[in-house]
């Protein structure tokens, strides 16, 4: 069965201080891999998406990284402000053909405060 | 502003009762995805919608049903509603079938009284 593991499921951090989220999958075959930020009660917002090729990704202070071997993903947020406050959604997708619909596996997410 | 629309904002209902939530994907996006997101837990996906043909169904209850129109827009009915439905509803739309970037709207609350 595909899932998806995030830790730590909450984080609390300082103004200006980086952290690191991880994921774990066992989605198989693999095809790409994304992590979204979703405000409370606001939809998720796309921050970064990585092929099996790539192993890392920045946006802005966002950096994610993939090893696909160990099926691991981690995003580090650097400097971070308090507007960085968000749920962390890792999310999978298989490789099955693109004909045959959504095949995303989402993780439970990381909650990170970020406190002045 | 992720370009997809969701109406309403805000619905607040009593048991047993039946709503219709509407999204309009965003200008091209052939895509439509219902989620479902109870307080504090993870985003469920719940039903895709692909040209206007059922693509995959996730954990959508009997009691849910979608469809997806020619223009595109979907709309998602919730019948005798209990108060355990009582979530953010979510739609996302995308450019294909699977696997795309998939844009999120700014949701539906619904609470079940």
């Amino acid at each position: 069965k595909n899932q998806v593991e995030q830790s730590p499921q909450s984080l609390i951090i300082l103004e200006g201080k980086n952290c690191t989220l991880q994921c774990n999958y066992t989605v198989s075959p693999f095809s790409n891999l994304r992590w979204y930020k979703q405000d409370t009660g606001r939809g998720p917002v796309s921050l970064t998406i990585m092929t099996f090729s790539e192993n890392t990704k920045s946006n802005g202070r966002y950096t994610a990284t993939l090893d696909a071997d160990t099926k691991q993903s981690s995003l580090h947020i650097t400097a971070s402000q308090l507007s960085d406050s968000a749920s962390y959604i890792c999310v999978v997708s298989d490789g099955r053909i693109k004909a045959a619909g959504n095949k995303l596996t989402f993780g439970g997410g990381t909650r990170v405060l970020v406190k002045p | 502003d992720s370009g997809v629309t969701q109406t309403p904002k805000h619905l607040i209902t009593a048991t047993g009762q039946r709503v219709t939530l509407r999204c309009s994907p965003r200008s091209g996006d052939l895509s439509v995805y219902w989620y479902q997101q109870s307080l504090d837990q993870g985003l469920q996906f719940l039903i895709q919608y692909y040209n206007g043909e059922e693509r995959a169904k996730g954990n959508i209850l009997e009691r849910f049903s979608a469809q997806q129109f020619p223009d595109l827009h979907s709309e998602l009915n919730l019948s005798s509603l209990e108060l355990g439905d009582s979530a953010l509803y979510f739609c996302a739309s995308s450019e294909g079938g699977a696997g795309e970037t998939q844009y999120f709207g700014p949701g539906t609350r619904l609470l079940v009284l």
